[in-house]
């Protein structure tokens, strides 16, 4: 059973327009929910990553929202260009588990068209 | 240096070989783990080594064996595998056992088991 849904599974977008991703999740012990880019042949990268006490964070043209009552978040990538085509992961963990356990998403694959 | 470094890239065995994967880090970190990936899937966690014992095993086939013989170093060892084991393999290593500290990927082994 699959932790976090995200949705849409693939995104079209022109470029300069805007991505939207989103994520939900049902445990409410998870506080730590990073998103990672991954392009073909190379593993995830941490793109950026949120705690539940902020309902916004901002890193250059990527946005994360996160809802807490809702138990949502999403990716939001602005003025997307074509080498933001990737694939996409929300992910969520609980840090209080030693471990470092990431339950991840689906995935969401981009594709930016010039 | 920022890196984990996966070797060999690219991997065709046999049924009946043997073989090694290899990973390395040189940042520190206490945490590293070993993933599986198929094709348009997320991530799945396979092993988690945390200060160079092994912490969690997620019912994986024995004919994978984890080795972690220093804090740099982490090998997955493979013996009699099946083509449905053809995958990407994936290490990553955190600074300690919690995920929220940040995983950094290698760009994994690309496996063809025939």
């Amino acid at each position: 059973q699959q932790q976090v849904k995200q949705s849409p599974q693939s995104l079209i977008v022109q470029k300069g327009g805007i991505s939207i991703i989103n994520c939900a999740y049902e445990n409410t012990a998870f506080d730590y929910f990073p998103w990672y880019q991954q392009f073909p042949g190379k593993g995830p990268a941490l793109l950026i990553a949120i705690r539940p006490d902020v309902s916004e964070k901002k890193e250059g043209r990527f946005t994360i929202s996160f809802n807490k009552s809702a138990k949502q978040f999403s990716l939001h990538i602005m003025d997307s260009q074509p080498g933001d085509s990737a694939t996409y992961f929300c992910a969520a963990s609980n840090t209080a588990d030693s471990w470092g356990k990431l339950q991840f998403g689906a995935g969401t694959q981009v594709v930016v068209t010039p | 240096d920022t890196e984990v470094t996966q070797t060999p890239k690219h991997l065709v065995m046999g049924m009946t070989n043997k073989k090694s994967l290899k990973c390395e880090q040189h940042m520190g970190h206490r945490a590293m783990y070993w993933y599986k990936q198929k094709a348009k899937k997320p991530p799945e966690l396979m092993f988690v080594y945390s200060y160079e014992k092994l912490s969690i095993n997620e019912s994986v086939p024995s004919r994978f064996s984890p080795e972690c013989p220093n804090s740099s170093l982490l090998n997955l060892h493979l013996h009699a595998l099946q083509p449905e084991d053809s995958a990407l393999y994936l290490c990553a290593s955190s600074p300690s056992g919690g995920a929220n500290y940040g995983y950094t990927f290698g760009s994994g082994t690309r496996l063809t088991v025939v």
